[in-house]
């Protein structure tokens, strides 16, 4: 079975700077995605950032970026210039390719202090 | 990105009634459908997976005579909740994929209180 592990229940970051998220996965599969959702007060799970397993280049989306280290099963996202805008819960996912089926971790809560 | 759309977005309802939510992809077709639990400051945990014109199927431990779903269009799945009980009160998140596609799209969801 695939597992998705996020290791810090809540983060803080002070605005302007950089934080990182913490993010592990247990597979024998070689083909898959990873994704980092937000998901604000509002409840909207909102898509940040997603790789495939096949690209050795790590994901970049204006402020976030991804450490993907497939041999070591993890996937740190790395927020920036943090924004007051940027505090929510942020979950970690991952799919098989060809599969339906998509496991997220328990969840890190950001908070962004102004 | 892709929108879906749920409603209601909050539900409040009697003990032993029946509920339906409705989840629709506005502007793309939703050929795969899934509906999430989430309970409070908890993660999103898979309830079912339903394919346009199919039958869901149901993650081990949820009750698909309780938890009805059906799939008929390509753009509305709805999730019934039969004979409620305080503890089916929840967020209930819907998402939808296209064919060939590797991203989901959610849902704001759904709030359920069951009195």
């Amino acid at each position: 079975a695939q597992t998705v592990t996020q290791s810090q229940p809540e983060m803080s970051v002070q605005e302007a700077e950089t934080v990182t998220l913490s993010c592990t996965y247990d597979t024998s599969e070689s083909d898959y995605y990873l994704f980092w959702y937000k998901q604000p007060p509002s409840r909207q799970m909102i898509l940040v950032i997603r790789q495939e397993a096949y690209k050795q280049q790590n994901a970049t989306e204006n402020r976030f970026s991804v450490n993907f280290q497939k041999a070591a099963k993890s996937f740190s996202l790395k927020i920036s210039d943090s924004q007051l805008g940027d505090a929510a819960m942020y979950f970690c996912a991952y799919r098989r390719t060809r599969s339906n089926d998509m496991r997220f971790g328990a969840g890190t809560r950001l908070t962004v202090k102004p | 990105g892709a929108v879906v759309s749920q409603h209601p977005s909050w539900v409040i309802c009697k003990s032993g009634t029946s509920v339906k939510i409705e989840c629709r992809s506005l502007d793309f077709q939703a050929t795969t459908m899934f509906w999430y639990r989430q309970f409070p400051k908890q993660s999103l945990m898979l309830m079912a997976t339903s394919n346009e014109g199919s039958k869901a199927t149901y993650e081990q431990g949820v009750e698909k005579d309780k938890f009805l779903i059906n799939h008929a269009s390509l753009t509305l799945s709805t999730l019934t909740v039969t004979s409620a009980h305080p503890e089916d009160s929840s967020f209930y998140i819907c998402s939808g994929r296209g064919r060939g596609q590797y991203e989901q799209y959610f849902g704001p969801g759904t709030r359920l209180t069951v009195t």
